[in-house]
């Protein structure tokens, strides 16, 4: 989508290996996301960030980090993949004005963890 | 905090029908309340939102929802669907203040001829 971008699109990993997820938006927006999406889970809210340097935990976070060193760029770490960390990983960006409050999601990154 | 449930994971029906996509929140706070669509192999798009003012709220290709704050409801509607409709559709919900976006688990949108 247009001012978000998400790189890589799929990767294929080994079971212990670190990885990393790279969320970049050209809007300056201050929050930014990262979810999983899982069938039957809908989309989990895996870490945020709430400007630089500025990061929270969501609902699963175990096994995942993330850094802000700049405000257009939100890295997602898993320091030791495991299976059950396959995955659609989707980064999302806030607008917070009073006409564009909402959220703003990337094409999203499959990981597949063998 | 927020939670949202989504009533059905499959809805299937006829092309040229209509349908309901129910979604229910929980908030001890007002909220702001979203639909979003996810076509196969695609990323999210936002198809219509709930902010403030009218409770009815429309998208461009021919969807509404209703805020109901007494039945804390958010059910997605469209008079007549089409084979194009066939997605995944997300309800989802933000409390005023918060700093989160909760999801539900989906509904399955599958349009038969």
């Amino acid at each position: 989508d247009a001012g978000i971008t998400q790189s890589p699109r799929h990767k294929v990993t080994e079971t212990g290996t670190p990885v990393t997820l790279r969320c970049h938006q050209t809007e300056n927006h201050r929050y930014m996301y990262w979810y999983r999406q899982d069938p039957g889970h809908g989309l989990r809210l895996i870490h945020y960030s709430y400007g630089v340097k500025d990061t929270d935990k969501g609902e699963v976070s175990d096994g995942y980090s993330v850094s802000r060193s700049k405000t257009e760029d939100f890295l997602l770490t898993l320091e030791s993949a495991t299976s059950s960390q396959t995955s659609v990983y989707f980064c999302a960006i806030r607008g917070d004005g009073s006409t564009n409050y909402g959220y703003t999601f990337g094409s999203g990154t499959r990981l597949t963890v063998v | 905090a927020q939670s949202v449930t989504q009533l059905d994971s499959q809805v299937p029906v006829f092309e040229e029908a209509p349908v309901e996509l129910r979604c229910n929140y929980s908030s001890s706070v007002s909220v702001y309340l979203f639909w979003y669509v996810q076509y196969p192999n695609q990323g999210l798009q936002l198809l219509l939102k709930y902010l403030s003012g009218s409770t009815l709220v429309e998208s461009i290709n021919g969807f509404e929802a209703e805020f109901n704050k007494s039945q804390t409801s958010f059910h997605l509607r469209k008079p007549s669907v089409h084979i194009s409709d066939t997605a995944e559709y997300f309800c989802a919900v933000s409390g005023w203040g918060a700093q989160k976006l909760v999801f539900g688990q989906g509904t399955r949108l599958t349009i038969n001829p």
